[in-house]
């Protein structure tokens, strides 16, 4: 199992970026995917989950209609699409993958993409 | 659902047997699971459903407990086993997290 974000960096408050999740080594639409972050010096926060098929997408209260999670099984690929971001989006984005049988723990991660807003 | 773990840093020697405590602020039934993470690196799975070793962990790790209070205890430490440790409630969304448990050498 494979898993790669791409996409952080640094963004001013208001501004938007898209994070993306290459995903290998399994059969990427079988599984439910998360968006886990963490604040720099901080504990772990769960972000979003979409399923397999993208039958249910759950988000925090805290990004809830400013973020965006969606897949694209034909392409292995996991997203996040990030709008009117402030100062305390601020943290490491990794993307995870449930473990076998559909519960939301977290068995592989990949090694995380930063986002840093600031103006 | 609010996690708090107990302590927040813990000191300890090679060889030492540790507890980490978990409590969730209602029942979460055995919806529980343990991370360990190092510096710079993704978080790491070592326990779910309370007590399940997760493929690959050493055996030294084991986690007990139900409802809402959880224990994530090391027989013996060694050297690879000082980090931060997470618990995480999934019973309920949003998934929470504890705020982590520092493992340091004593």
């Amino acid at each position: 199992v494979q898993l790669v974000e791409s996409g952080g960096g640094l963004v001013k408050p208001g501004g938007s970026l898209r994070l993306s999740c290459a995903a290998s080594g399994f059969t990427f639409s079988s599984f439910n995917m998360n968006w886990v972050r963490q604040a720099p010096g901080e504990g772990l926060q769960w972000v979003s989950s979409i399923s397999g098929g993208e039958t249910f997408v759950y988000y925090a209260d805290s990004v809830k209609g400013r973020f965006t999670v969606s897949r694209d099984n034909a392409k292995n690929s996991l997203y996040l699409q990030m709008d009117s971001l402030r100062a305390e989006d601020t943290a490491v984005y990794y993307c995870a993958r449930d473990r076998s049988g559909g519960y939301p723990v977290f068995s592989d991660w990949g090694r995380g993409t930063l986002v840093t807003v600031s103006s | 659902i609010q996690m708090t773990q107990t302590p927040s840093t813990l000191s300890a020697s090679v060889g030492d047997r540790v507890t980490i405590t978990c409590r969730a602020s209602q029942s979460i039934n055995s919806w529980l699971a343990w991370y360990q993470q190092k510096p710079g690196e993704a978080p790491n799975l070592l326990i779910y459903k309370a007590s399940r070793l997760e493929s690959g962990v050493p055996s030294r790790f084991s986690g007990s407990g139900s409802e809402t209070e959880f224990t994530l205890t090391i027989s013996s430490l060694q050297p690879d086993d000082f980090a931060l440790y997470f618990c995480q409630q999934y019973k309920t969304n949003p998934y929470t997290f504890g705020q982590g448990t520092k493992l340091e050498i004593k």
